[in-house]
């Protein structure tokens, strides 16, 4: 399984762009990444996903490099509810029922007035 | 659509008193189901997943254990709660072959 690293935490104020860079150095061929987004006292939610070059949905994009070793989640324009703990995932999703997903600590996003 | 419920939503528990979690899911079959337990300020923990009725896969040894006595019934136990047992327990869902996970409201436990 891929081992991911994400910065334990972020600062933003609010009307800013916010990239949280995640590194996959060992990602495998049929590996996929994906994010989620967790606020307090709530379980993780899907945000976006990704194989690779650039995926964009109404919440946010995902870049990824043609080397894949590493991604990149962009939030446009942050507001306070987006303060939030932010997981990268990677893993063969065709897999069925032998890919378990895994969450590290994630990013902890916090937003300022 | 799918729903996933889980309860209670809190408990207060003795140490060395027995725990039963429940996990129910709704609109789907045969969903892979997981229990995940997060400590205050930390990651998820995976803890159990089952990929079919009667199949329970642990990935970490504890005083925990998990049942799937229907294919949408996810169980979670412990004959004595230790108090490292203390957490935040979250149910989840996945498809075969798909990515998104869906996570239900959790269960908040404090064992004292």
């Amino acid at each position: 399984l891929a081992k991911t690293t994400q910065p334990i935490s972020m600062d933003s104020y609010e009307g800013q762009e916010v990239n949280i860079t995640c590194s996959h150095n060992n990602i495998a061929t049929n590996d996929y990444i994906t994010w989620y987004q967790q606020f307090p006292s709530q379980g993780p939610r899907f945000i976006i996903q990704g194989y690779k070059t650039k995926v964009t949905n109404e919440v946010a994009s995902l870049f990824i490099p043609a080397d894949r070793k590493s991604s990149t989640l962009s939030l446009p324009r942050v507001s306070l509810s987006d303060t939030a703990v932010y997981y990268c995932l990677v893993g063969d999703i065709s897999a069925g029922g032998s890919y378990i997903p895994t969450f590290g600590r994630g990013t902890s996003l916090i937003v300022h007035p | 659509s799918q729903t996933i419920h889980q309860w209670p939503a809190t408990l207060v528990q003795p140490v060395g008193s027995p725990l039963s979690l429940e996990c129910t899911v709704e609109g789907t079959s045969n969903p892979n189901l997981y229990w995940y337990r997060q400590a205050a300020g930390r990651g998820l923990q995976l803890l159990f997943y089952s990929v079919g009725i009667g199949q329970i896969s642990s990935e970490v040894p504890q005083n925990l254990s998990a049942s799937r006595p229907q294919d949408r019934q996810f169980i979670l136990s412990s004959k004595k709660l230790l108090l490292s047992d203390s957490g935040f327990y979250l149910c989840a869902w996945r498809l075969a072959g798909k990515e998104t996970q869906y996570f239900g409201p959790g269960t908040r436990l404090l064992v004292l």
